[in-house]
């Protein structure tokens, strides 16, 4: 069984550029969950998706997207790079909707970082 | 609104000593508490979780927490530390109603021969 995987692990952009991480859930998983993880910080929730549609989102500005694929993998999308936006960008699914409370899981993460 | 108060941003105990991390929670509903485990250079695993059952709640690797509904805790213990167990610590919170995480800021854990 393949667990989350997430592209690319490392990242460099400038200001203002425009970033595309992706994440493949685990096998099974239909919802994916992204969260944006700074130094010294703990996960903030970005948002979830599940078949294909956005439900839930946290404070996080429009430039922030995503999307969900028939097969269930997903990509988180930055627009207009801030010095701010760089972390580690965390990618977690699991199985079932919004009222399955199964274990999430993680994946290694995508290391962003802007100059 | 809902939140993780993690108290000491580190932690050192002796290889053998007891592992205590603190978790203070606020929620507004019953809520669902998890500890997660982050190794350097990796994402989070789940230690453990709580979700209305018992309230002694043990995970992997020798841990354990309780929810303590009238102190609003859900502290992470272990009797005796290894070596292996220094990383970071994460406590979170959803709700019963939905499926959005609060992490905690996190305790990092040494271990000292």
């Amino acid at each position: 069984e393949t667990g989350v995987t997430q592209s690319p692990t490392h990242l460099i952009k400038t200001r203002g550029q425009q970033v595309t991480l992706r994440c493949s859930s685990q096998s099974g998983h239909n919802t994916v969950s992204w969260y944006q993880q700074a130094l010294g910080q703990g996960p903030q929730f970005i948002f979830q998706y599940y078949r294909e549609e956005e439900n839930g989102r946290g404070n996080f500005p429009p430039r922030f997207s995503g999307l969900q694929f028939p097969n269930y993998s997903s990509e988180l999308n930055v627009n207009a790079l801030e010095l701010d936006d760089s972390a580690l960008y965390l990618c977690a699914s699991k199985a079932g909707g919004l009222w399955d409370y199964n274990e999430q899981f993680f994946g290694p993460g995508t290391r962003l970082t802007v100059l | 609104a809902q939140s993780v108060t993690q108290l000491g941003s580190h932690v050192s105990v002796s290889e053998g000593a007891l592992v205590l991390l603190r978790c203070n929670y606020s929620s507004s509903v019953p809520p669902y508490l998890f500890w997660y485990v982050q190794y350097p250079n990796q994402g989070l695993q789940l230690l453990l979780k709580y979700t209305s059952a018992a309230t002694l709640v043990k995970g992997i690797n020798g841990f354990e927490a309780e929810f303590k509904k009238s102190e609003t805790s859900f502290h992470l213990t272990k009797p005796s530390a290894h070596m292996s167990d220094a990383a970071e610590y994460f406590c979170a919170v959803t709700l019963s109603t939905g499926n959005q995480f609060y992490f905690g800021t996190g305790t990092s854990l040494t271990v000292i021969p």
